[in-house]
C-alpha cells in the first residue's frame, strides 16, 4: 500500500480567491491522480498527475481551473482557482504504483466556498 | 470507454444479515475490478480487488466479491452485517491497456450507502 497525506484536511474559501492543496506520499510513486467528489455524488477523476510533464486532463477540466504541479515522484499539487460555491467539494489525491492496478487514497481536503 | 452501474443508491440491513451490493460493469476489454469503501469524513480504503486470477476474491473485514464474465457483474457480499460495516461502497473498473493517457484511470459507480440496523 502507500501511506498519503494532503494538506489542508479541510479549508472554507471567498469567493474569486484560489485554494492550493498538497498530496505526499511516503514512497515513490509512478501515477498520481486528482479526483473531486461533489457532496453526495461519487468521485471524477480531474486530471493524472505526471512527473516531469504536463498533467493529462479528463474532459471538462482545463488547466487554468486546477493547474497541477509534481516536481518529484512523491509529491504533487492541485490549485482551485477563481474559486465558485460550484467548487465546494472533496478533492482526493491517489497513487497508483507500477506493480498494481489498484489506487491509495489520500484522506481528502474538503473545500467550502463561501 | 468503461463504466460501473452500482444497483441501489441505499442498502439497509441488519445486524448479522446478508451484505450483497450490486455491481454492473462495462468495459471494452477485460477488466481489472475493484472495491472501495468509504467512512464518513475519510479517504477510500480499498476494499478487495479483481485483477484476472481467482473469480471469487477475498478482501479485508469478511468481505468478497465474485468476479462473473457472463453477467459483468462483481457484486460484494458479507455473510454477516457488522455495526462498523455502515459506509458508503463504490465500485470501480480500470482497463488493461498498457501505456497511453487513460493508463490505469479508475472509472467510479455512484456508490451504495450501506445502513446497518442494530
Amino acid at each position: 500500500s502507500a501511506v498519503i497525506s494532503q494538506k489542508p484536511s479541510r479549508d472554507i474559501c471567498q469567493r474569486g480567491t484560489s485554494l492550493t492543496i498538497q498530496c505526499q506520499v511516503d514512497s515513490q510513486v509512478t501515477m498520481m491522480f486528482w479526483y473531486r467528489q461533489q457532496p453526495g455524488q461519487s468521485l471524477t477523476l480531474i486530471a493524472t498527475a505526471n512527473q516531469g510533464s504536463e498533467a493529462t486532463y479528463e474532459s471538462g477540466f482545463v488547466i487554468d481551473k486546477f493547474p497541477i504541479s509534481r516536481p518529484n515522484l512523491t509529491f504533487s499539487t492541485l490549485t482551485v482557482s477563481n474559486l465558485s460555491p460550484e467548487d465546494s467539494s472533496i478533492y482526493l489525491c491517489s497513487v497508483r504504483r507500477t506493480e498494481g492496478y489498484e489506487q491509495y487514497f489520500g484522506p481528502g481536503t474538503r473545500l467550502t466556498v463561501t | 470507454a468503461q463504466s460501473v452501474t452500482q444497483l441501489g443508491s441505499h442498502v439497509s440491513v441488519s445486524e448479522g444479515a446478508l451484505v450483497l451490493l450490486r455491481c454492473n460493469y462495462s468495459s471494452s476489454v477485460p477488466p481489472y475490478l475493484f472495491w472501495y469503501v468509504q467512512y464518513p469524513n475519510q479517504g477510500l480504503q480499498l476494499l478487495l480487488k479483481y485483477t484476472s486470477a481467482a473469480t471469487l476474491v477475498k478482501g479485508i473485514n469478511g468481505f468478497e466479491a465474485e468476479f462473473k464474465k457472463s453477467e459483468t457483474s462483481f457484486h460484494l457480499t458479507k455473510p454477516s452485517a457488522h455495526m462498523s460495516d455502515a459506509a458508503e461502497y463504490f465500485c470501480a473498473v480500470s482497463d488493461r491497456s498498457a501505456g497511453g493517457t487513460s493508463y490505469g484511470k479508475l472509472t467510479f459507480g455512484q456508490g451504495t450507502i450501506l445502513t446497518v440496523h442494530p
